[in-house]
């Protein structure tokens, strides 16, 4: 098992320029989340998805778009990448439901700089 | 809406010694979770102990053991013969029981270890 993967691991924007983060897992989780990372500030839940074709705004969602289209794809994308967002970003997922489940695994994290 | 709050920014230990790094969280539900997560320099999420909030009896792995004060709203987690490992940036986060994907995060405290 590859767990949750994260690709780009880094990635360089122009202000207004859009691109999709991908994550991806293979653990069959039905629950999988974006997070945003920024000094000081601990984690912030941007999106989330209970399963494939249902997904809901997490904290700090304005100036991005998530779909489901599969249970093992959870895509983000920035429309016009603005320099706020610039920070790591972490997709999530977890198995749901199970008595004594709710571990999240954690992707390896991109790391977003928008100038 | 749930708030986790960890008030020390930075904590510093001996190597082999004990620390205990604090948490308080607000909530008005009577069923979840509480998780540390530990974040290395490799940036990497790594769950390091987990609380159900129905069991009185408080969770312990290893070297890591927590505090959980149900009524207090308290859950502190105690590291007991520091490694220099065990430096890393640790975050305390709350789950809901039944929004698996809803993780709610302080805002972390460093852990340096002193050789």
């Amino acid at each position: 098992n590859a767990g949750v993967t994260q690709t780009p691991k880094f990635q360089v924007l122009k202000t207004g320029q859009s691109m999709t983060l991908q994550c991806a897992q293979d653990m069959n989780h039905e629950y999988m989340s974006w997070y945003r990372q920024d000094p000081g500030m601990g984690l912030r839940l941007i999106h989330y998805s209970v399963g494939a074709g249902i997904t809901d705004q997490g904290e700090v969602p304005n100036g991005y778009n998530v779909s489901r289209s599969t249970t093992e794809d959870f895509p983000l994308r920035l429309l016009s990448a603005a320099p706020s967002q610039t920070s790591v970003y972490f997709c999530a997922s977890t198995r749901g439901g199970a008595l004594g489940s709710y571990e999240q695994y954690f992707g390896p994290g991109t790391r977003l700089t928008v100038t | 809406a749930q708030t986790v709050t960890q008030s020390q920014p930075e904590m510093s230990v001996q190597e082999a010694e004990t620390v205990t790094l604090s948490c308080t969280y607000d909530t008005s539900e009577s069923d979840y979770y509480l998780f540390w997560y530990k974040q290395p320099p490799s940036r990497q999420m790594i769950l390091v102990i987990r609380q159900e909030a129905y069991k009185q009896q408080n969770a312990t792995e290893n070297r890591f053991s927590v505090n959980f004060q149900k009524a207090a709203k308290s859950f502190s987690l105690k590291i007991s013969d520091s490694q220099l490992g065990d430096a890393a940036m640790y975050f305390c986060a709350y789950l809901l029981t039944g929004a698996n994907s809803k993780l709610t995060f302080g805002k972390g405290i460093t852990l340096s270890v002193r050789p």
